[in-house]
């Protein structure tokens, strides 16, 4: 496949819990994004990798969030002590490097619903 | 603080009729500016950039720094274009935090 892979597409999770959601960018992207999405809302940044390290995090809303990108290519997401207002689609994205001249195109994955009962 | 709105959540043209999506923004900076879209049980996806100047499916979008805006515009209308449309803002410097509007929903009637 050569679109960005997120798995689970839906995940179901008590409040409390640990949640890992993972995101499998396309191949030679050196750029990844994760933004969360309520419903009737745009995403919202969450945070940007170029390469491993996380260049911009100034997304994630709390220390509850945090995303890492070991070998610059798949990313996990971690949500620690779940909660309701957690509940939402969180989307991967994925970007070709073209410098700071170039406008960063987004290729979107399908998305993971998160639903925290 | 970078900010995107679309004032409009729900924008419904006939057929054949001219669309204008609005989009303005606020960002000290030199924003990119983009248009994504999301057709119905599709991802979103790129519909185009300033950066590129370009027409995409008849679309069109150019940035006007004096009003800070980046409307999007189609002289006739079609059903196919029924979707989702967020314009979204980049910023350049350091990093790329990309900062989405909340979207209009564009419906074309028959």
């Amino acid at each position: 496949g050569a679109g960005v892979s997120q798995t689970p597409s839906n995940k179901v999770t008590e409040k409390g819990k640990y949640v890992e959601l993972r995101c499998d960018p396309i191949s030679g992207h050196t750029a990844l994004y994760w933004y969360r999405q309520s419903l009737g809302q745009g995403p919202e940044f969450l945070i940007y990798f170029q390469g491993t390290g996380a260049a911009d995090d100034s997304g994630l809303p709390n220390d509850r969030f945090f995303a890492v990108r070991p070998e610059g290519s798949v990313s996990t997401l971690k949500i620690q002590r779940t909660e309701r207002g957690d509940s939402a689609v969180y989307l991967c994205a994925s970007s070709p490097y073209e410098g700071l001249a170039g406008g960063h195109i987004q290729y979107f994955g399908a998305g993971t619903r998160l639903s925290v009962l | 603080a970078q900010r995107v709105t679309q004032p409009e959540k729900l924008l419904s043209v006939f057929k054949g009729a001219p669309v204008e999506l609005k989009c303005n923004y606020s960002y000290s900076g030199s924003p990119e500016l983009f248009w994504y879209v999301q057709y119905s049980r599709q991802r979103l996806q790129l519909l185009l950039r300033h950066i590129s100047r370009e027409s995409i499916k008849g679309f069109t979008a150019d940035l006007n720094k004096g009003e800070t805006s980046f409307h999007l515009k189609k002289p006739f209308a079609q059903e196919e274009d029924s979707a989702m449309y967020y314009c979204a803002l980049s910023t350049n410097t350091g990093g790329f935090k990309t900062i989405f509007g909340a979207g209009t929903r564009l419906f074309v009637k028959a």
